[in-house]
C-alpha cells in the first residue's frame, strides 16, 4: 500500500507560473523527500527534509512539512518547459527504506 | 561517477522463460534497492540490501522472484518463470545507509509475451 499520496494527480501550468503539488501521508516518518521522473526515465532526487524541520528550499524548489497533519508540499517557482515530469513524494518511516506515493504529473505549457 | 547502471534496458521475453536483471550500485553506497514500476501499482519496493544483506524481501510478489547481491558492487533480480504480469520497468536504486536519498538507475523495461 502506498504511504504517500500526491494531490493532485496531474497539473498543467504556464511557462513562468508556480506549481504547487501536495503529499499526504499516513504514519510517523524520519524524513520526506521529493524526486522527479521524466518520461522514460529513473527518478531523480529533489530534496529531503527531515521530520524536525518545517521548510527546505532549493533553487527553485521550496518544500514544506506539517508532521501534525502528516502533510508537505512542493513548490517549484517560475516553472520552465524543462520542469515537465512526473512528481513523488517518498516517506521513509523505518530504516532508509523509502515507499512513494502514485506522483503528480506537471506538465508545463511553453 | 557513472551512476548506478542497470542492465539490460530494455527485455522482451516467452511466458516461461528466466530473466535476470543486473544492477551495479555506485561505489561507497551501502544499501541497495530493487523497485517495480507499473501503471497501476505504482512504485512497489520489493526487495533492499544493507551491506550486501538481504534486509526486507516483503515486497517479492512471489517465489518466482528472486535476487541476490553477492558483492557490493552488484545485484540480481531474476524471475523465473515469467509470467506477463512481470511486464513492468524495474528500478535498481542505491544509497548510502541513512544518507541524503537515493540515486535511481534508468531502469529495466520488461515485457513478457
Amino acid at each position: 500500500s502506498q504511504q504517500g499520496e500526491e494531490d493532485p494527480q496531474a497539473l498543467s501550468i504556464q511557462e513562468g507560473e508556480n506549481a504547487t503539488m501536495n503529499c499526504s501521508y499516513k504514519t510517523s516518518i524520519n524524513n520526506l523527500q521529493w524526486y522527479r521522473q521524466n518520461s522514460g526515465r529513473g527518478l531523480v532526487h529533489l530534496i529531503l527534509i527531515r521530520s524536525n524541520e518545517r521548510e527546505k528550499h532549493s533553487g527553485r524548489l521550496r518544500v514544506t512539512l506539517d508532521t501534525s497533519k502528516k502533510s508537505s508540499s512542493l513548490l517549484i517557482t517560475a516553472s520552465r518547459a524543462a520542469d515537465t515530469a512526473s512528481y513523488f513524494c517518498a516517506t521513509d518511516s523505518a530504516g532508509n527504506k523509502l515507499t512513494f506515493g502514485g506522483g503528480t504529473r506537471v506538465l508545463v505549457k511553453p | 561517477d557513472a551512476g548506478v547502471i542497470q542492465s539490460p534496458r530494455h527485455e522482451v521475453t516467452e511466458m516461461g522463460q528466466e530473466v535476470t536483471l543486473r544492477c551495479k550500485p555506485i561505489s561507497g553506497h551501502n544499501s541497495l534497492f530493487w523497485y517495480r514500476q507499473t501503471m497501476m501499482r505504482g512504485l512497489e519496493l520489493l526487495i533492499y540490501f544493507n551491506n550486501n544483506v538481504p534486509i526486507d524481501d516483503s515486497g517479492m510478489p512471489e517465489d518466482r522472484f528472486s535476487a541476490k547481491m553477492p558483492n557490493a558492487s552488484f545485484s540480481t533480480l531474476k524471475i523465473q518463470p515469467s509470467e506477463p504480469r512481470d511486464s513492468a520497468v524495474y528500478f535498481c536504486a542505491s544509497s548510502l545507509f541513512q544518507g541524503e536519498g537515493y540515486t535511481f538507475g534508468s531502469g529495466t523495461r520488461l515485457t513478457v509475451v
